[in-house]
């Protein structure tokens, strides 16, 4: 069964530096997403992704965050320069169609800003 | 008010029970409204979803959508103790691609 994946698994960074998240999204899916889940609370919308442009982002997505499809098969999210707050399941998805009702998403990126 | 409220539990029910979770809302637009299944420090995963009212079906699971009272549930049949795991209702209203969660209902299934 197609799947999205996601490396690492489990992210350790220091304030301050740059992290580069990565996803495989399922091969024949067009639409992208990043959702991030802060231990305890909901899971949130952070940003989507189409034909290699942002399509909607929320307002958690400031400058800070960035995403780029370097590669018929990549999609990663770069966060600039960490804080302690980013600290955070961070959940890459993808949906074959405009509606994101079906999206299905990966196993997430557990990112620890220390 | 929340845009979508899910009571967090926890729920603990035996083995063969049925299982009801619900979720309300506040946003007469959302029109798509998914359950999705999260084990513990992983992705969540996929149930199933509606559109608009009505019920829908998918082996052991139902869910339900009364759009008049802004109310959904998932209902689980002669639940399993692998069916433990939290339960998140999401939403989606047209013409955006961002779901909205709620902050999920943890379910146990004891043997």
């Amino acid at each position: 069964e197609p799947e999205v994946t996601q490396t690492p698994s489990h992210q350790v960074t220091q304030m301050g530096q740059e992290v580069i998240l990565r996803c495989v999204p399922i091969s024949n899916h067009l639409y992208f997403y990043w959702y991030r889940q802060i231990l305890g609370q909901k899971v949130e919308f952070l940003v989507s992704f189409y034909n290699n442009e942002i399509s909607e982002k929320s307002e958690i997505f400031d400058d800070q965050f960035s995403v780029e499809r370097p590669d018929g098969s990549n999609f990663t999210l770069k966060i600039r320069s960490t804080k302690l707050e980013d600290s955070a399941m961070y959940f890459c998805a993808s949906s074959e169609g405009f509606s994101a009702a079906e999206a299905f998403f990966g196993q997430g990126t557990r990112l620890t800003v220390v | 008010q929340k845009e979508v409220e899910q009571d967090p539990g926890p729920l603990s029910v035996p083995e063969g029970a049925i299982v009801s979770l619900n979720c309300t809302y506040s946003n007469s637009a959302f029109q798509y409204f998914m359950w999705y299944r999260q084990y513990s420090r992983k992705g969540p995963e996929l149930l199933m979803y509606t559109y608009s009212s009505g019920n829908k079906e998918d082996g052991r699971f139902t869910a339900q959508v009364d759009k008049s009272s802004k109310y959904i549930s998932l209902f689980i049949r002669d639940s399993q103790p692998s069916d433990s795991a939290t339960y998140l209702c999401a939403m989606l209203h047209g013409g955006t691609r961002q779901l909205t969660f709620g902050s999920g209902t943890q379910l146990t299934v004891l043997p």
